[in-house]
């Protein structure tokens, strides 16, 4: 199975702010990269799919980059709305693996 | 609207099968390039992806769990049944079933995203 990891695990950040969180996979995986968000009790919301397309209704503050094993979500300016929990997915070999998740926290 | 909805029951015990069931509104089972898939999260852990099954019948099934997981649908109630055999008390957890979608960019092979979730279900497996 292709692993997924996830960095920073946990992360601070203020309202208005820019942040990066990196996803690396264990293999090559072209840009076979999706991202999800995960608020407290709610089911995942797709955010970005093949490591850069945004999900129809997404704020343009939300991008994705990277290919072959290393991959951003940029969040350009923070919102209240946006702290959560942060989920990339590959979808290049089956089994589609998660990575462990990054807790975005308000500092 | 496209929605999903899961249900099954909130208590097994150890050893016994768990049934759930996705029903789906907004679209059809028999559309080329959508599926449904299955995730799972244990209380306070991450995403875990289970299995999908496309509308061509095509099934997919994570590594560690295959040996206890079938996946099928009835097009004609718009369900995907999800079964797990020998329950354990580590199986505890909430179960969503999300609509999956091939997207082709380019010359590339489609890309699979899950676009819809549904809420949800909790399972507790204790004695």
């Amino acid at each position: 199975d292709i692993q997924m990891t996830q960095s920073p695990s946990s992360l601070s950040a203020s309202v208005g702010d820019r942040v990066t969180i990196t996803c690396r996979a264990s293999q090559r995986i072209i840009t076979y990269l999706n991202w999800y968000q995960q608020k407290p009790g709610k089911a995942p919301d797709l955010l970005i799919f093949a490591a850069s397309s945004l999900q129809s209704g997404v704020p343009s503050r939300f991008s994705g980059s990277g290919s072959g094993t290393d991959f951003t979500l940029t969040i350009s300016s923070l919102q209240p709305e946006d702290f959560a929990t942060y989920y990339c997915q590959q979808s290049f070999i089956i089994p589609y693996t998660f990575g462990q998740g990054t807790k975005l926290e308000i500092k | 609207q496209v929605t999903l909805k899961e249900s099954g029951p909130v208590l097994v015990k150890p050893t016994e099968t768990l049934t759930l069931t996705c029903t789906v509104s907004g679209f059809s089972l028999t559309n080329a390039r959508v599926g449904v898939s299955w995730i799972r999260q244990p209380p306070g852990k991450a995403l875990e992806w289970l299995a999908h099954i496309f509308s061509d019948d095509e099934k997919g099934y994570s590594t560690s769990l295959k040996s206890r997981l079938t996946i099928s649908k009835d097009t004609s109630k718009s369900q995907v049944v999800l079964t797990m055999t020998n329950m354990d008390p580590v199986d505890t957890g909430t179960y969503y079933c999300a609509r999956s979608a091939l997207k082709t960019i380019a010359a590339r092979p489609p890309y699979y995203y899950m676009d819809v979730w549904g809420k949800g279900t909790t399972v507790t497996v204790s004695s």
